[in-house]
This record gives structure tokens, sequence and C-alpha cells, in this order.
């Protein structure tokens, strides 16, 4: 129990462009999901909190125009990277927490790395 | 400042050891401390530990938590070139779902 896709694995694309990566809970509700980034060799980096059908919660220093996040039903959320820069370049890591526990583990996708060139 | 800190930042040791990892923490409206391995990919969730003194164990990994002194160790016995990882330790607190990470520590298990 408890699996976490995310898609696509792995996304090349050109400056300028958007990307779009999708996490599913699979065998879960999921009406919390999170949304990490980690460069090489560094500790995991909070980009947002989304609950199921409100807007998401932005840490300090995340660009909410720049990383929109839409987490439209219970097991699916998306974050779109617009106009990508190469900087936007890292692993992106969503995970889920399930609503129906009380515990506050939270479990992860296998990531997407995103490269921009 | 809410804050977790992990110790040893690494450690490399040979097959058949045992190893244990610490982890400590500051927080406010402390609610529960967890563990996960990360290989290459993204972590794995390995344990949660919400009361003192009460030992969670898995195969050859176990993990406790101490609530007064405000740590967690993660002792792995007979340890194997497969648990080579990074192993992250993470709190969460009764405010909201967000979990405070450690730095992680980086093991490496030589054969």
């Amino acid at each position: 129990g408890a699996v976490v896709s995310q898609h696509p694995s792995r996304v090349i694309c050109k400056s300028g462009t958007s990307v779009k990566i999708e996490c599913r809970s699979l065998d879960f509700q999921a009406t919390t999901m999170f949304w990490y980034r980690q460069f090489p060799k560094q500790s995991l980096m909070l980009m947002a909190t989304s609950n199921e059908g409100s807007k998401a919660t932005y840490e300090q220093g995340v660009e909410k125009d720049k990383f929109l996040i839409n987490h439209a039903s219970l097991t699916l959320s998306t974050l779109t990277v617009t106009s990508a820069h190469p900087e936007d370049s890292s692993f992106y890591i969503c995970s889920a927490r399930d609503g129906q526990t009380l515990g506050h583990e939270q479990y992860f996708g296998p990531g997407t790395r995103l490269t921009v060139t | 400042e809410d804050k977790v800190v992990q110790s040893p930042l690494s450690l490399v040791v040979h097959e058949g050891d045992t190893v244990t990892l610490n982890c400590s923490y500051e927080v406010t409206n402390f609610r529960s401390l967890l563990w996960y391995k990360q290989e290459k990919k993204a972590p794995t969730f390995l344990f949660m530990l919400t009361s003192s003194g009460i030992e969670k164990k898995s195969g050859r990994l176990s993990s406790i938590l101490d609530k007064k002194e405000l740590f967690s160790i993660l002792n792995i016995t007979a340890t194997q070139t497969g648990d080579s990882a990074v192993y992250l330790c993470a709190v969460s607190m009764d405010s909201n779902y967000q979990l405070i990470w450690g730095a992680g520590t980086k093991l490496i298990i030589k054969p």
C-alpha cells in the first residue's frame, strides 16, 4: 500500500518552454500533497504544500507564478514549471499524505529529473 | 527556530558491522519523528515514532525515540552493501503536516 507514482521520470526541455509533472497516489486518497526540490548532495527543499480543492501554499522564495500547482482531485497533483530556465534544472519529488489516517508520514513518488537546455 | 540535526553526516563501515545513526531535534509542538532511506531516487519510508521508549523494528533496522532528551536513533545490525544510502530524519508538528528535515547521514557499507 501507500504507492505514489510520478510522471515523467526524466524530461529534457528547451529554455522558455513549460513542463508539467504529474503526481498520483495509487491506492489511497491524498488530501495533502507536497512538492520538493533536491539539488545534488543536498537534502529535500519543500517548495509548496497543496490540499485537494484549494490553492497551494508556497514556501518563501518559491515563485507561485513560475511553479504552478494544481491539486484537483484526491489522487492527482500537478506541478507545471513555466518558462523554464537552465537554473530550474533539478530533481523534483512529490509526496502525499493519506487523508484517512492520523499519521504525518509522507509517501514519496520516484521523482522527476528535469534538465533545461 | 525549528531544526533537526543528524549525525554523523557520513559514515563508512564494513559489511556485517552494526551502525547507529542519530537524530536530535528542537521543534515546537512535536508530533512525530520519521526515518526515511534515500538511495538514487526518492526517499522510502522506514519508521514513524510518536511515543518515547517504544522500539520500532523491521528486519535488521530498529529505531527508538526519546522525547525527554529530544532525539532518536536508527540502528542497523549486520549491515549489507544494500544498506548503503542516505538516511533522512524528519519531524512533524501538530500545527501542520509539513516535515522539518535533517541534512541526512550518508552511509557507505564496504564489502
